[in-house]
């Protein structure tokens, strides 16, 4: 296992599309974590699963933002009709339910929109 | 309201200086404290976690201090090397779940030659 896996790592898109990342988290881990980061700041959280049920949802989760788990493992966030304001590197980070060790992020998919 | 703050913004070094970076927090309950390094274009690396009952804990030249007390926590990075050019981001949480860790906006640190 190689760790939390995203794809793409860089998508440029145009105003009004539509863009689908991937996150492939550790194997064995039940929890996985989609944030949003901006250049300059922390990541802040949009929403995370518990094996396939999506649990919490941000306020920065707007209704063109959507997620999936459809089989507890990979996930998929998807952006409709993208504004330039969604341009931000998009992070994925899977962990197991409790303890404090093993929260792991993935690279990364970085969205700029045009 | 949760915060963590983080001092300096940023910061330029020598190679082969060392340096401390400052984390100061306001969340509670406070459960643990994590330091991240982040290498442009990627995500976060886990440094160090300390836990209430710890006040110190290393990772080869890193070295997290922390004072529950005053709630802050520093990160000293013995003999810089060019690699260590990164943002740093201190995260604090009141539990182990990920959708309530607090974030700073990092330190970014360059190590010159």
């Amino acid at each position: 296992d190689t760790g939390v896996s995203q794809n793409p790592r860089h998508k440029i898109t145009k105003r009004g599309q539509n863009v689908t990342f991937r996150c492939d988290p550790i194997s064995e881990h039940n929890r996985l974590y989609w944030y949003r980061q901006t250049l300059g700041q922390g990541p802040e959280f949009l929403t995370y699963f518990q094996n396939e049920a999506q649990l919490e949802k941000s306020r920065l989760l707007s209704d063109r933002f959507s997620a999936e788990r459809p089989k507890g493992s990979f996930s998929t966030l998807e952006i409709q009709r993208t504004e330039q304001g969604d341009s931000a590197m998009y992070l994925c980070a899977s962990s197991l339910e409790t303890g404090t060790s093993g929260y792991t992020f993935g690279s990364g998919t970085r969205l700029t929109v045009v | 309201k949760n915060q963590v703050e983080q001092s300096p913004q940023s910061l330029i070094i020598l190679e082969g200086k060392n340096c401390t970076l400052q984390c100061n927090y306001t969340v509670s309950p406070f459960s643990n404290l994590r330091w991240y390094k982040q290498d442009t274009g990627r995500g976060p690396v886990s440094l160090t976690i300390m836990t209430f009952s710890e006040n110190t804990k290393s990772n080869g030249r890193y070295t997290a201090t922390l004072d529950a007390d005053t709630k802050q926590s520093s990160l000293h990075i013995t003999a810089s090397q060019l690699s260590d050019s990164a943002s740093y981001i201190c995260v604090v949480s009141p539990d182990n779940y990920g959708q309530n860790f607090v974030f700073g906006p990092g330190t970014r640190l360059s190590v010159l030659p």
